[in-house]
């Protein structure tokens, strides 16, 4: 079973709407959680990332939380623009060290006119 | 800010061939380098961790004579894919762990190298 969780797997949105990714995550301890998005036959770039002490980060029009207790993070796009279609991929950071890394399978993320 | 480049972006080799892909950290030097593969709508697997001036650590089910990984240098790191085949085609990305002040607990992400074996 993966250690990261996401969801939903694809969404459509209208160009100018909000959504909400979700992130959940058995790995534990944890050192940091973070969140990538990845354009298709690109590396991925960083969006931002959170310490498990941490409970929200904002890059922009990307807002990232983060709930330790449940084991979940959200990623939420405000006002969606047409660059946004891509997928967003959490990425959990072991413990012991930046070399582990879990990986969710993405979002993917296609914003319609 | 800080850059991770492959080289090359995309690469057609014959079965049986062998293919280097380079990724270097143009701005700052990665002590570690993370070597990944990535199948269509795949999330990333990693293949392997490499570590300047020693052995790369593969994860389990990744043949190290296959790809070959050499760490010479702080900036460098190269991925040889050795005897390749046509199940070897795949998108492959390295990343690099920043340290210090200004890249310190990041990992970058090189643009991906896209092979495909005929």
């Amino acid at each position: 079973k993966n250690q990261v969780e996401q969801s939903p797997q694809s969404l459509i949105i209208l160009e100018g709407k909000n959504c909400t990714l979700q992130c959940n995550y058995t790995v534990s301890p944890f050192s940091n959680l973070r969140w990538y998005k990845q354009d298709t036959g690109r590396g991925p770039v960083s969006l931002t990332i959170m310490t498990f002490s941490e409970n929200t980060k904002s890059n922009g029009r990307y807002t990232a939380t983060l709930d330790a207790d449940t084991k979940q993070s959200s990623l939420h796009i405000t006002a969606s623009q047409l660059s946004d279609s891509a997928s967003y991929i959490c990425v959990v950071s072991l413990f012991y060290g930046n070399n582990r890394l879990a990986f969710g399978k993405g979002n993917q993320v296609v914003v319609i006119p | 800010g800080a850059v991770v480049s492959q080289h090359p972006s995309w690469v057609i080799c014959k079965s049986g061939t062998s293919v280097k892909i380079e990724c270097r950290s143009l701005d700052f030097q990665a002590t570690t380098m993370f070597w990944y593969r990535q199948f269509p709508k795949q999330s990333l697997m990693l293949m392997a961790t490499s570590n300047e001036g020693s052995k790369a650590t593969y994860e389990q089910g990744v043949e190290k004579d296959k790809f070959l990984i050499n760490h010479a240098s702080l900036t460098l790191s190269t991925l040889t894919v050795t005897s390749a085949h046509p199940e070897d085609s795949s998108f492959y990305i390295c990343s690099a762990l920043g340290q210090g002040a200004l890249t310190g607990n990041t990992i970058y992400f090189g643009e991906g190298s896209w092979l495909t074996v005929v």
